[in-house]
């Protein structure tokens, strides 16, 4: 049982590059998350997905877009990469969804990403 | 803007002495949530407290809720250098956005 794993674990791209972080989970969890945290910050809400074939945006949408391919998989795509998206980000995944299931979340390891 | 703001934004103490982190909020809350992180970790659920509750316990671990004034404490008795971390707390609404919103969390060094 592996939890939330998340690659890569580092990248740097330059400006106007575009990646994807995937992210997946083993919990048969029905909500995934993208959050980013920045030096010293608390989390910020990029996308969730309260069920599979759902998404919606958080706090901090500009810039991103995610898939929810499958009940296990969740990706966050940076279409044109921006010094401003350099950031840790992190995958976490709960029970709950649209239904019923309790509300805390399980974290993945993070990706560093730079943007130069 | 953080629904949850904690406070202090930094604690040290000393080894078996007792740490406590607050954390106010803004709306209404289904339930809050506290979260430890190890530096160059994720983050770790630690407990759970639901608006109809008051208090709760889980081990050294002791939370505090008063809705009345959007606010909760997070005790931990006889810290240890392990408990080198940064804690979060995170709500979530009681209507609307089905995710949490973190606070900006309090960094607690333990000396040993």
């Amino acid at each position: 049982n592996a939890g939330v794993t998340q690659t890569p674990k580092f990248q740097v791209l330059k400006t106007g590059q575009s990646m994807t972080l995937q992210c997946a989970q083993d919990m048969n969890h029905n909500s995934m998350y993208w959050y980013r945290q920045d030096p010293g910050m608390g989390l910020r809400l990029i996308y969730y997905s309260a069920s599979e074939g759902t998404t919606d945006k958080g706090e901090v949408p500009n810039g991103y877009n995610v898939s929810r391919l499958n009940k296990r998989e969740f990706s966050l795509r940076l279409e044109s990469a921006a010094p401003s998206q350099t950031s840790v980000y992190f995958c976490a995944s709960s029970e709950a969804g649209l239904g019923q299931g309790t509300w805390e979340q399980y974290f993945g390891p993070g990706t560093r990403l730079t943007v130069t | 803007s953080q629904q949850g703001e904690e406070d202090p934004q930094a604690l040290s103490i000393q080894e078996g002495e007792n740490a406590t982190m607050n954390c106010s909020y803004k709306t209404s809350i289904n339930n809050l949530q506290w979260y430890r992180q190890n530096s160059g970790r994720g983050l770790v659920h630690l407990i759970l407290i639901r608006s109809n509750e008051r208090e709760k316990h889980s081990g050294r671990l002791r939370v505090t809720l008063d809705t009345s004034k959007k606010s909760s404490s997070l005790l931990i008795t006889a810290s240890r250098a392990a408990d080198t971390a940064s804690y979060f707390c995170a709500t979530l609404m009681d209507t609307g956005r089905r995710a949490l919103t973190f606070g900006s969390g309090t960094r607690l060094q333990v000396q040993p």
